[in-house]
Formats: C-alpha cells, structure tokens, sequence
C-alpha cells in the first residue's frame, strides 16, 4: 500500500528550481524518505534519502518538514534532462521500496 | 565500479518458452530486488533475496514465476510457460548488506524487456 501522495504531474521552465512536494502523514518514527526518478523507460536512478534532516548532495536537496509528514524534493536549476517520473517513497524496511504513480516532471523549454 | 547488470537488455520469447533473466549486483551488493513494469504503468515490487535466500516473494505470482540468488553468480528470474501478460520491463536493484538497511540506498539496472509472442 502506498503510504505517500504526490501531484500526478508538473511542469517547470527551464533554468527553474523544480519543487516537487510529497505527503507521508502516515510515516513512522524510523522510516526514511527515498526520492528516485525514472527517465523515459530506463530504470529508477537514486537521487537522495532522508530522516529528520534536511539533505543535499550533487543532484538534488530534500527538505522534510519538522513533523516528518511531509518533503519536498528542490532541482535547484531544473534542465530538459530532468523530464522525468518522480517517485516519492517512504521506505519501511529492507525490503520494501513501494513505488507509487509519482510526478511526472516536464521541464519546458 | 559497474552499477547493476542485467541481461539481456531485450528478450524476445513465444507463448510456453521459459524466459531467463539474470541480474549482476553491483560489487560489494549482496540484497537484490526484482520489479515488474507493465507498460504505462508504475514499478510493482517482486522479489527481495540476499545470498542463497529469498527474504520476501509477496510480490512474485503463484505459479511459474521463480527466483534464486546464489552464492555464485548472478540472481536469476524464472519464468515458466510465458504469456502475453508477462510482456514487462523486468528491473533489478542492489544494496550492501547493512544493519540499517533503511538507510541504504538501491541502485537500479537498466532492466530487461520480455515481448511474449
């Protein structure tokens, strides 16, 4: 069962921050926040997971609000190469990465 | 460091063959994860094994479809008297072995795409 919602699609120019927003009202205290994004028909790429905290790395920032319910995923300076399905998961143990229908993200020229 | 192989890439079989499907994790990974795409649709999950076990199958159908993970060699999906319906991208992932799995992340194969004819 899926334990996030996400908008089923969004648009962002080029050049943009894309801010792509999850809710996980349901999650627990020790379950991580999991952002993977899937491109055309290739398979799922990592971009960044989180607890608690705010974190950053090459690719993308995630910011989870205080109550842990819900994040948003930041590409600072969005490009046409970053199209793609974005799934938000939470993720509830070793085994279980559940994906959902996610965001379909369209930069625009 | 090569991520996740599968192979092969595309595989092409006739209603009744059995289809193989083989994951190489990534150096270092001993947890692979199976998941099926059926087209236009999301990521369903099948199959978690580590080495020479399968930890959970909730997501594997009853009958024909099998997985293993040996202590040599790739992981390999099985799939017996294939059907229409099994037409899919088969994707692979791979973690390390880790205490807190959960903050682990999974690195994902480029897939295999089953056309049953």
């Amino acid at each position: 069962d899926a334990k996030t919602t996400q908008p089923t699609s969004m648009d962002c120019a080029e050049g943009r921050a894309a801010n792509l927003p999850c809710n996980h009202s349901t999650i627990s205290g020790n379950e991580y926040v999991y952002w993977y994004r899937q491109i055309h028909s290739q398979g799922p790429q990592y971009i960044i997971h989180g607890l608690k905290n705010n974190e950053t790395n090459e690719m993308a920032s995630l910011i989870i609000t205080e109550d842990r319910k819900s994040s948003t995923l930041i590409l600072p300076h969005a490009t046409l190469r970053d199209t793609a399905v974005y799934y938000c998961i939470v993720r509830t143990g070793a085994n279980n990465l559940f994906f959902g229908t996610g965001t379909r993200l369209t930069v625009i020229p | 460091n090569a991520g996740v192989m599968q192979n092969p890439r595309h595989l092409v079989r006739r209603r009744g063959q059995e289809a193989r499907l083989r994951c190489s994790p990534m150096k270092g990974h001993s947890h692979v994860y199976w998941y099926r795409q059926l087209p236009e649709e999301g990521l369903k999950f099948m199959v978690y094994l580590q080495k020479e076990n399968i930890i959970d199958e909730s997501g594997m159908p009853k009958e024909r479809f099998s997985a293993e993970f040996p202590k040599e060699g790739p992981s390999i999906l099985r799939i017996q008297q294939v059907v229409r319906g099994d037409s899919a991208a088969y994707f692979c992932a791979s973690s390390p072995g880790s205490r807190n799995s959960m903050n682990t992340e999974a690195f994902f194969g480029q897939g295999t795409r089953l056309t049953v004819v």
